[in-house]
């Protein structure tokens, strides 16, 4: 079957950098995304990679290494309007998205 | 600038009474989506369109329904709902199904079933 895993929660303080994990295995693999959500409202787009390496965009970094199934989004320089669930999904080969069930994050003063 | 709009952003629902929940869309994209979505779980994909063609995913129970009168409107039918029907609804597009377009989600409706 088809699988995405990452922490249901994480804690970090302001300020700081924070990096949440995710692994998968899917059927076939056509790239990663992150998505951000806050509590209520529709995920966000963060970030896509399809090739391996780290992908920089601004506070938010995300890294593929697609041989190990593994992906990281990483946050610098926490803001507490960072508070959101983090939503990993991939691409699997008859281009649907599996997506994982979040990471809580919360940030703390 | 709204690009993917739902309405209504709250739904209350009866048991068993049918309810249409609606998006639109200003970005022109090919493929719109429905997705369900309950507390602290992953998005589950209802069904899809690419243009008109109608993709329904094998678990979706057949209580939802989808139309898609044109490019920018997609509406879900919930014939008889449930309380276990009670979630966010999403919607979203992307350009076409290939692996870089991004999926653009709407604010979702959430939907009460009394």
């Amino acid at each position: 079957g088809q699988n995405i895993d990452q922490p249901t929660e994480m804690t970090a303080t302001e300020g700081a950098i924070v990096q949440i994990n995710c692994t998968y295995q899917t059927s076939g693999f056509n790239g990663l995304f992150w998505y951000q959500q806050h509590a209520g409202e529709a995920p966000t787009f963060l970030s896509y990679n399809v090739l391996d390496g780290l992908e920089e965009k601004g506070r938010f970094s995300s890294f593929l290494s697609r041989s190990k199934g593994y992906s990281y989004l990483l946050l610098k320089e926490l803001q507490m309007k960072d508070s959101a669930s983090y939503l990993c999904a991939v691409m699997d080969s008859n281009y649907q998205l599996i997506w994982g069930a979040g990471t809580k994050l919360i940030i703390k003063p | 600038d709204a690009m993917v709009i739902q309405n209504p952003r709250y739904q209350v629902t009866q048991f068993g009474k049918p309810v249409t929940l609606s998006c639109s869309q200003t970005l022109n994209h090919n493929v719109m989506y429905w997705y369900q979505q309950k507390s602290s779980q992953a998005p589950k994909l209802l069904f899809h369109y690419y243009d008109k063609d109608f993709n329904n995913e094998a678990d979706t129970p057949d209580n939802f329904q989808s139309r898609r009168p044109n490019t920018s409107f997609c509406f879900l039918d919930i014939r008889s709902p449930g309380l276990g029907d009670a979630a966010m609804y999403l919607c979203a597009t992307s350009r076409t199904l290939a692996g870089a377009d991004t999926q653009y989600f709407g604010p979702g409706t959430r939907l009460t079933v009394l």
